[in-house]
C-alpha cells in the first residue's frame, strides 16, 4: 500500500539554524510528492512539490529532492526564521489522475529568536 | 470566491445527533476532496468528487458518513448518529483537475461530539 512516514516532532531550533525534516514513503507506481505547511490558525498550504525522480521542489528558501533510490523527500532550509514556525506535512499522490493525497503525521517546527 | 470556504468552523454535537458540514470550493475547480484530521495526526482521505460524480469513497469510515456534490460545486459531508470517535477536523480541498495540480484547502470544520 501507500504510506508516508515523517520524523517525530516537535523540532525546536534557534533562528538561522539549518533545518531538516525527514520524510520517507512507500508507494506502488510513481507518485508525486508534496510538502504542505499549516501555520497557526490557517489552512494547509502547498509549500513545494516534485513529480518525478530527481526533481527538486523549492519555495521560500525550502527545498526537497525526490529520491527514488531511498524513497525519501526530506525537507531542508538553510536558515530558518521565527515565521517558519508551523506544522509541516509530507504527502504523496499515488500514480493516478485523481489528486488524492496520502499524508504523513506532521512535524511541528518551533523556531526561537 | 477567493479560496475554499467551509462552514461551520466549529460544531459541537451530542452523541447520536446528525450533522452536515458544507464546503464551497474555488469557482471552476473540478475536483473536490474531503479529509478527516484527528488531533495530532495528518489528514486522512475520505472521499473524492470529479464534478458531481463521486469517484472514490474508499476512505469513508462507515455507512454513517455520506457526501454529495449534486451540482458539481458545493459539497456537503453528512454524518449520521455521531459518535465520539467522529470528533476531528474535517478538511475540504479543491483543485482544477488531476494528480499534479495544486489542491487548495479550506480551514476546516472542527467537530466535537460530546
Amino acid at each position: 500500500g501507500n504510506s508516508v512516514t515523517q520524523m517525530e516532532g516537535p523540532v525546536t531550533l534557534s533562528e538561522e539554524a539549518f533545518l531538516t525534516i525527514n520524510c520517507t514513503y512507500t508507494a506502488t507506481g510513481y507518485p508525486s510528492l508534496f510538502w504542505y505547511v499549516q501555520y497557526p490558525g490557517e489552512g494547509l498550504q502547498l509549500l513545494l512539490k516534485a513529480t518525478k525522480a530527481d526533481d527538486k521542489g523549492s519555495n521560500k528558501g525550502f527545498e526537497a529532492t525526490y529520491r527514488k533510490e531511498t524513497t525519501s523527500f526530506h525537507l531542508e532550509k538553510g536558515s530558518v526564521q521565527v515565521s517558519d514556525s508551523a506544522v509541516y506535512f509530507c504527502a504523496l499522490a499515488p500514480f493516478s489522475n485523481t489528486g488524492k493525497l496520502i499524508f504523513g503525521q506532521g512535524t511541528t517546527l518551533q523556531v526561537k529568536p | 470566491g477567493a479560496g475554499v470556504s467551509q462552514s461551520p468552523r466549529y460544531k459541537v454535537a451530542k452523541r447520536g445527533q446528525d450533522v452536515a458540514l458544507r464546503c464551497d470550493p474555488i469557482s471552476g475547480h473540478v475536483s473536490l476532496f474531503w479529509y478527516q484530521q484527528a488531533l495530532g495526526q495528518g489528514p486522512e482521505f475520505l472521499t473524492y468528487f470529479q464534478n458531481e460524480a463521486q469517484l472514490d469513497k474508499s476512505g469513508l469510515p462507515s455507512d454513517r458518513f455520506f457526501a454529495e456534490r449534486p451540482e458539481g460545486s458545493v459539497s456537503t459531508l453528512k454524518i449520521q448518529r455521531t459518535q465520539q470517535e467522529d470528533s476531528a477536523v474535517y478538511l475540504c480541498a479543491s483543485s482544477l483537475e488531476g494528480a499534479n495540480t495544486e489542491a487548495f484547502f479550506g480551514q476546516g470544520t472542527r467537530l466535537t461530539v460530546v
